[in-house]
């Protein structure tokens, strides 16, 4: 079965300062990566995914992932973070069976920006 | 376009009561998913529908859980009787082709609590 961890369950950075928001990745086969973010008591919303191609992903925000096949990860990173992204953050990856797509979620960070 | 539209967003009741969660779906997503979010971890699927065919619903409890699509576009998630480890958040999710992975879009959730 497919799965990703997310090794920090919460990750503090100062507003304008880079962030990194770790995910590691067990899959067989190629892996198909997605980063979604969630806002408090809001649904999940979709940043960014990685299905072949360049190793480094932009998504929505200006928010970016890395795609590190030897590693077996894909961190979320933004060059400079603003308050407004405090958010909840989940690592996902999407595993086939029966011919039809599911996605597996990893447990969450949450990000604080402070001012 | 409306997004995925759930309802109510917040219930409470209390155990052994029937409870009952609508989703609306985007027009023409064929594949539509109940995800399970206890607090602190991420979502978990409960059951995934192709049209009017639930195709894996191998993670729903079905002694208490129950779900329909009636018609292949709306759907309604239901618990009865409920338990207190059933307080959680339910987000409703679809897809254009449950079979090719489209981008999930994901309607804000309700959030149940049992007491």
């Amino acid at each position: 079965a497919q799965s990703v961890a997310q090794p920090e369950d919460q990750v503090n950075v100062a507003e304008g300062n880079p962030l990194t928001v770790k995910c590691t990745y067990s899959v067989s086969g190629n892996p198909y990566l997605f980063w979604y973010v969630q806002y408090p008591n809001r649904g999940l919303q979709f940043l960014l995914k990685y299905i072949t191609g360049d190793n480094l992903v932009k998504g929505s925000y200006g928010f970016e992932a890395e795609f590190n096949k030897s590693q077996t990860s894909f961190h979320l990173k933004k060059p400079s973070a603003l308050v407004s992204d405090s958010a909840l953050y989940f690592c996902a990856v999407r595993e086939s069976t029966t011919g039809f797509q599911k996605l597996v979620f990893g447990t969450g960070t949450r990000l604080l920006v402070s001012p | 376009e409306a997004g995925v539209v759930q309802s109510p967003r917040y219930k409470i009741i209390e155990k052994k009561q029937p409870v009952a969660f609508w989703c609306n779906p985007i027009s023409g997503h064929n594949t539509l998913y109940w995800y399970r979010q206890n607090l602190g971890q991420g979502p978990e699927l409960l059951i995934r529908y192709e049209n009017e065919e639930a195709v894996d619903d191998s993670q729903l409890p079905k002694d208490r859980f129950s779900a329909e699509r009636l018609k292949g576009v709306d759907s309604t998630l239901k618990i009865q009787p409920a338990e207190l480890g059933d307080s959680a958040v339910y987000l409703c999710a679809s897809s254009q082709n449950g079979r090719t992975g489209g981008s999930y879009t994901f309607g804000s959730g309700t959030r149940l609590t049992v007491v």
